[in-house]
């Protein structure tokens, strides 16, 4: 299963409102998680089950869709929100990422 | 405190092997689902292998017959011993572990800090 994320970067100003994309090549149900990586850490998991936010993560975070379909928003972007996020897709054994979206500092 | 530190990584010539260890505190790797994720330089993820609790194991198709995940219980270690090394192997390589509920894995809610293992001549 391959998962194509869009856009591979975007430029935005905190307080804006941004929306990340994550296409699936088949139906994946609702197994599909979103990561925030900043440079030099390891993932953080935000979003698990399409929409089920993790322990201790904002709610401006939030997730939707199902199938082959998910998106990922950020309601209100932070300073500290500026990194690269992942969607990961749980449906089978072999659980491929997204190749990432850049969010930085317009 | 959960936490998961990885070692074993350096620099290894091509077709040469080496075993990364992740040791777990917090919790007991046994009853847990782990995985192993790499990152190339300046690349995204890429997941690599899985052990579930019951001892099943799975690999992605670019590593498979070349890596092996396993874990010691007494140890709360988790391995991936890694050999016929390519340079496409060269990154940071993560330990995590898997997020369990309702039958099914979620996601990966703990990592280490990860370890670095380089391919070259």
């Amino acid at each position: 299963i391959q998962l194509t994320q869009s856009p591979s970067s975007l430029s935005a100003s905190v307080g804006d409102r941004v929306t990340i994309t994550c296409r699936a090549s088949q139906g994946i149900r609702s197994y599909l998680a979103w990561y925030q990586q900043k440079p030099g850490k390891a993932p953080k998991l935000l979003i698990y089950a399409g929409s089920t936010l993790q322990s201790g993560v904002p709610s401006r975070f939030s997730g939707s869709g199902s199938g082959t379909d998910f998106t990922l928003t950020i309601s209100s972007l932070q300073p500290e929100d500026f990194a690269t996020y992942y969607c990961q897709q749980l449906n089978n054994y072999l659980f491929t990422f997204g190749g990432g979206t850049k969010v930085e500092i317009k | 405190e959960v936490q998961l530190v990885e070692s074993g990584g350096g620099l290894v010539q091509p077709g040469g092997s080496l075993r990364l260890s992740c040791a777990a505190s917090g919790f007991t790797v046994s009853s847990n689902y782990m995985s192993w994720v790499r990152q190339a330089p300046g690349k995204g993820l890429e997941w690599v292998s899985i052990t579930y609790s019951g001892g099943n194991t799975y690999y992605a198709d670019s590593v498979k017959g070349r890596f092996s995940i396993s874990r010691d219980n007494s140890k709360n270690t988790l391995y991936l011993q890694m050999s016929s090394l390519r340079d496409e192997d060269t990154a940071v390589y993560y330990c995590a572990r898997d997020f369990y509920q309702s039958n099914h894995v979620h996601g990966m809610d703990v990592w280490g800090q990860g370890t670095t293992v380089t391919v070259s001549s």
